[in-house]
């Protein structure tokens, strides 16, 4: 079966990096995504990664992929108030892609 | 373009009571479900349905019904409140197959439930 693990909480000064970190147990994980939820609000997709890839950039946003040990990260640089949220991580299987896995997510605090 | 829309926003039942959370899509999307958010435990499946009139159960399913008449709407019906099921409830959508690995969910914003 899936499991998707994440610590519950992170703290980051304003303009500092924030590195948030998510393991899974299913090999046959497809996609790996993070979701970000703000206070009151539904999630929101941020990026996703294909499970062949080791690394993904967008602007701000690094995902990393450590198939071997199972462990993805997603690095926000520079950190604004504004990325004060939940983070998800979540899944999909190569046997049923209608179905996301979430973590239980990550609730992310910048401080100035 | 709306793109998933939860009616109510907010709701408190009485035990025993019954009601239906709307769900609908405007981006003739193949995948709906139904999710609950818990404290610490992240969000769990509820129901699924990858096309109108296909409904499955998910990790959770005791306590609620679904059906998908249309593409477009998927409602979710509490049959007897409990208050083990107040939480805050996400429809989510998307396409099938490589649009759904691509592109993700997209969810609604969410219905927050409170059973007294």
């Amino acid at each position: 079966g899936e499991d998707v693990e994440q610590s519950l909480f992170l703290s980051v000064r304003e303009g500092d990096s924030s590195v948030i970190n998510c393991t899974y147990t299913d090999s046959s994980s497809t996609y790996l995504y993070w979701y970000k939820q703000e206070p009151g609000a539904g999630l929101q997709l941020l990026t996703y990664i294909f499970s062949n890839m080791d690394m993904k950039q967008d602007q701000r946003l690094t995902v990393l992929l450590n198939k071997k040990d199972k462990h993805l990260s997603l690095r926000i640089a520079d950190t604004q108030t504004g990325d004060s949220a939940i983070y998800f991580c979540a899944e999909t299987l190569r046997s049923n892609d209608y179905k996301l896995s979430f973590g239980a997510g990550t609730t992310v605090t910048v401080r100035a | 373009n709306a793109g998933v829309t939860q009616t109510p926003k907010f709701q408190v039942l009485k035990t025993g009571q019954s009601m239906t959370l709307q769900c609908a899509q405007d981006m003739n999307h193949e995948y709906m479900s139904w999710y609950r958010q818990d404290p610490g435990m992240g969000l769990r499946l509820i129901h699924y349905s990858v096309g109108a009139g296909i409904t499955d159960q998910g990790e959770v399913p005791n306590g609620y019904n679904v059906s998908r008449s249309t593409t477009e709407d998927f409602p979710l019906r509490l049959l007897s409140a409990a208050p083990s099921q107040t939480s805050v409830y996400f429809c989510a959508s998307s396409y099938k197959g490589q649009g759904v690995n691509r592109h993700g969910y997209t969810f609604g914003s969410g219905t927050r439930l409170t059973v007294v």
